[in-house]
């Protein structure tokens, strides 16, 4: 079965400062992607970066990159220079190329500080 | 171009009632997928329509079901609602099925709250 973990219920950061978001998962499938996605308070889940499985490029998208270490099937956000707008809640996530069922983690609710 | 758009945004319901909840795909996406977030916790998947039909279900009993209309809009329908049901329901659109790229783009949401 697949699963996502985040391990960091809530992070403070201080604003211009780079942040890690922790994300390890497990799955048996060997086609997969990998997705981080943001959620303000008004519900809207937004799509920040994606990995496939088969990249061998960690994946950039302007301040957001993904961290991604296949044996250790880690796949962690590095925000940089961190906004005051950044402050959301956070989800990693995955899906196998066989299906389109999206599997989430649970969370991290980055705050950051002025 | 709209987005995704799902109505209402917010609804309260008695326990024992039924609830249809609606969602517009982005102009040209032919595949809609259902989640249930309770607060607190990640969107957790209970169906997806590609073509009008069913393409796959998560873990959720019968009293929800679903439906995809030749415009390939969406309804979610709960029948029977528990106090559990509470959350907010998010619908998903893509062009097709099995898209990979971050193909996914997500409404904000109807915000259910069962009393």
């Amino acid at each position: 079965a697949q699963k996502i973990t985040q391990t960091q219920p809530g992070m403070f950061v201080q604003e211009k400062e780079a942040v890690t978001l922790d994300c390890t998962y497990d799955t048996s499938d060997q086609s997969y992607g990998l997705f981080w996605y943001k959620q303000p308070s008004s519900g809207e889940m937004i799509f920040l970066i994606y990995q496939g499985s088969y990249d061998e490029q960690n994946a950039t998208e302007g301040r957001y990159s993904l961290n991604f270490q296949k044996a250790r099937k880690s796949a962690n956000l590095v925000i940089s220079a961190s906004q005051l707008g950044d402050s959301a809640m956070y989800f990693c996530a995955m899906k196998a190329s066989r299906d389109d069922k999206i599997i989430f983690g649970k969370g991290t609710r980055l705050h950051i500080l002025p | 171009d709209a987005g995704v758009t799902q109505s209402p945004t917010h609804l309260i319901k008695t326990r024992g009632q039924q609830v249809t909840l609606r969602c517009s795909p982005i102009s040209g996406h032919k595949s809609v997928s259902w989640y249930q977030q309770v607060l607190g916790q990640g969107p957790q998947f209970i169906f997806q329509y590609y073509e009008k039909e069913e393409r796959g279900r998560g873990n959720f009993p019968d009293r929800f079901s679903a439906r995809q209309f030749p415009n390939y809009s969406s309804e979610l329908n709960v029948n029977a609602l528990l106090l559990g049901d509470s959350a907010l329901y998010l619908c998903a659109s893509s062009l097709s099925f099995g898209q990979q790229l971050g193909g996914y783009t997500f409404g904000s949401g109807t915000r259910l709250t069962v009393v």
